[in-house]
């Protein structure tokens, strides 16, 4: 069965980057059915959508977040990977990676989740 | 923005009662919707996508409807594992992919 980890650090100085990074194991990355996105939560907040893409590079950002996100994938190691610049206290979630999927209609939901990583922007 | 406004935020009951919960969209979404579950310390759970499709293995008695701007999330009798946080997510656009601020079923 597919599942996904995220990895990286917990703890991020103020205006510096946070780098986090999916492992995918069960399955393979490099499929066409599949897109793959970060999604994050404030503590005791909803859900926000950062950005997603595909085994190919291509990507899909939050307009909000577009200036500060990179999303990169790695199709050796299975992996992609999550980069925001400048963080603030604001920026503190916990960060799900998740896989998405679109039942042939081109329409992609998440169907499949991490169970996410809380980061903490504090100095 | 899609903006999506779940009703209510916060939805008291009790251990077989059936229950609704509405999602809106602000403008139309066709039916490019999910509803999400979510247990405290966990990840989201996709409940049902397309707005009425049941994702396999969640329970029967979990539904969706709608189409365009209002849709419904209902239990038809609760159990005690249903109890956690509901969200609606549209994915309509993805500029950018929206979810509602989440609705707490809490036992009565």
């Amino acid at each position: 069965q597919l599942q996904l980890q995220e990895s990286g650090p917990g703890l991020v100085k103020p205006s510096e980057t946070l780098s986090l990074t999916c492992t995918v194991s069960g399955g393979s990355i490099s499929s066409r059915s599949y897109y793959w996105g970060w999604i994050r939560q404030p503590p005791g907040k909803g859900l926000e959508w950062i950005g997603s893409i595909f085994y190919s590079g291509s990507t899909y950002y939050n307009p909000s977040l577009k200036s500060r996100v990179t999303i990169s994938v790695d199709t050796s190691e299975n992996q992609f990977s999550l980069i925001l610049s400048s963080v603030t206290a604001a920026d503190t979630a916990v960060y799900y990676c998740a896989r998405l999927c679109d039942s042939g209609t081109n329409y992609w939901y998440f169907d499949l989740w991490g169970r996410g990583t809380l980061v903490t922007v504090s100095s | 923005d899609i903006q999506m406004t779940q009703s209510p935020s916060t939805l008291s009951a009790s251990v077989g009662d059936r229950v609704t919960i509405t999602c809106r969209a602000s403008q139309s979404i066709s039916r490019w919707l999910a509803w999400y579950q979510q247990k405290p310390g966990k990840a989201p759970r996709l409940l049902i996508y397309k707005a009425s499709t049941l994702e396999s293995e969640v329970p029967s008695r979990f539904s969706g409807s709608g189409s365009g701007t209002e849709f419904t999330l209902t239990i038809s009798s609760l159990h005690p594992d249903d109890f956690a946080s509901y969200y609606c997510q549209q994915y309509n656009s993805y500029s950018p992919y929206t979810f509602g601020q989440g609705t707490n079923l809490e036992i009565k």
